[in-house]
């Protein structure tokens, strides 16, 4: 069974606090992924990244960054946490492509952080 | 900019009531269609997905769904609901021609609520 863990489900952070999310998986996936989840806003796409020390911006990359230095590893940073960040964010991982038939070409996701910022 | 539209919010309905979602997309080129559900207090789980071939396709837990390239859309459908698949049902789409071809654009998701 695939496995995406997520270092924490619920955070509470102050608003200027740089706020470190982690996500592992176990599958040796070369593709790992970040949302955040809002009601009514379905996923957004924050950050992905397809291999080691390689990243591209998603749909809505301000005020994050990511790192990728080791293929299971991919973390979310927020330099400086803002209010409107209060959100779930979730982690996913997948093979290289989704273009197959196969039953494990899709995306696996972790359990969610909860994150507030006050 | 590709959009992916679910056009209902929250549903509700009772047990063995017959249960249809509506998804669609924007993009005109090829697409890879996904459904994904999300129980209470639980992952994000793929419920099925088309590539290519038979048009309806079949997931698990008895959903299916249809493509209909014509009408850009991939509906969820369940004749009859349970208890059970009370939880949040979200569409996504991938572009087959995206570079890094695995990224997907998610629908605002639908909340179904299933009363016994």
């Amino acid at each position: 069974d695939v496995k995406v863990t997520q270092s924490s489900r619920y955070l509470v952070k102050r608003t200027g606090e740089k706020v470190f999310l982690e996500c592992v998986q176990d599958m040796d996936h070369e593709n790992m992924f970040w949302y955040r989840q809002d009601p009514g806003l379905g996923l957004r796409l924050i950050y992905f990244s397809y291999d080691v020390k390689m990243k591209e911006k998603g749909d809505i990359p301000e005020g994050y960054s990511v790192s990728r230095e080791k293929k299971e590893r991919f973390s979310l940073i927020l330099e400086s946490a803002s209010t409107n960040q209060t959100s779930m964010y979730l982690c996913a991982s997948s093979p290289l492509w989704l273009a197959g038939g196969s039953s494990t070409d899709t995306q696996y996701f972790g359990p969610g952080t909860r994150l507030t910022v006050l | 900019a590709q959009s992916v539209s679910q056009h209902n919010h929250h549903v509700i309905l009772s047990e063995a009531a017959s249960l249809e979602l509506g998804c669609n997309y924007s993009y005109g080129g090829t697409v890879n269609l996904f459904w994904y559900v999300q129980y209470p207090g639980q992952h994000l789980q793929l419920l099925l997905k088309y590539f290519s071939g038979d048009p309806l396709v079949k997931g698990i837990k008895g959903f299916e769904a249809e493509f209909i390239k014509s009408k850009f859309s991939f509906n969820l459908r369940k004749p009859s609901v349970q208890w059970s698949d009370t939880a949040e049902y979200f569409c996504a789409v991938n572009r087959s021609a995206e570079a890094a071809g695995n990224k997907l654009t998610f629908g605002g998701g639908t909340r179904v609520l299933v009363k016994p």
